[in-house]
């Protein structure tokens, strides 16, 4: 059974990176075809798709947050990580990874969620 | 981007009752449109998959249909752990994109 958990800091301060990690148990991040996704959600509202990350390191991203976002794999780890830059309030949200499995590109495995707030 | 547009946006029914949800695409997606459900303070769930397709592990009384822009999530017969939030997700194109929610109270 594949399980995700998302670690990282809970509070960041406006102008500064968010940065976060998926833990990848239960099967190796390399195996398959699968892609490795971050989605956020706002305290009451609707699911935001940030970007995901193939094996190999390749990616796509949501244009409207492309110049703010990184996502990385680090295989040896089984791992992979989102870097949000020059975060503001309007970047506090649930952040939750999740798995992508081809075919359908459904996301069938997702991350319990962590809850990131951008603060001073 | 793709937009999606769920319908309605909040309903109000009781245990047994038959659910019906619409979402729709600003442009044909074929049938790479997926269903999650979402309880408070949870991840969301993978219901139904290529637009009609039961996930493992669904009870049979959740369905989807439709394809191209208009697609339908059916709930047969309510039950207390179906009370929810329900979300369509495209995954023909990147960005992916969600559905505002629907959400089915008592």
């Amino acid at each position: 059974q594949v399980q995700l958990q998302e670690s990282g800091p809970g509070l960041v301060k406006p102008s500064q990176a968010l940065s976060l990690t998926c833990t990848v148990s239960g099967g190796s991040i390399s195996s398959g075809s699968y892609y490795w996704s971050w989605i956020r959600q706002p305290a009451g509202k609707g699911l935001e798709w940030i970007g995901r990350i193939y094996s190999s390191g390749g990616t796509n991203y949501n244009p409207s947050l492309k110049s703010r976002v990184t996502i990385s794999v680090d295989t040896s780890k089984n791992q992979f990580s989102l870097t949000l830059s020059s975060v503001t309030a309007a970047d506090t949200a649930v952040y939750y990874c999740a798995r992508e499995r081809p075919s359908t590109s459904s996301s069938d495995y997702w991350g319990q969620g962590t809850l990131v707030t951008v603060s001073s | 981007d793709i937009q999606m547009t769920q319908s309605p946006s909040s309903l109000s029914a009781s245990v047994g009752d038959r659910v019906t949800i619409t979402c729709r695409s600003s442009q044909s997606v074929f049938r790479f449109l997926d269903w999650h459900q979402q309880k408070p303070g949870k991840a969301p769930k993978l219901l139904i998959y290529g637009a009609s397709n039961l996930e493992s592990g669904v009870p049979s009384r959740f369905s989807g249909s439709g394809s191209g822009t208009d697609f339908t999530l059916t709930i047969s017969s309510l039950q207390p752990e179906d009370f929810a939030t329900y979300y369509c997700q495209q995954t023909y194109s990147t960005p992916r994109t969600f559905g505002q929610g629907t959400k089915v109270e008592i």
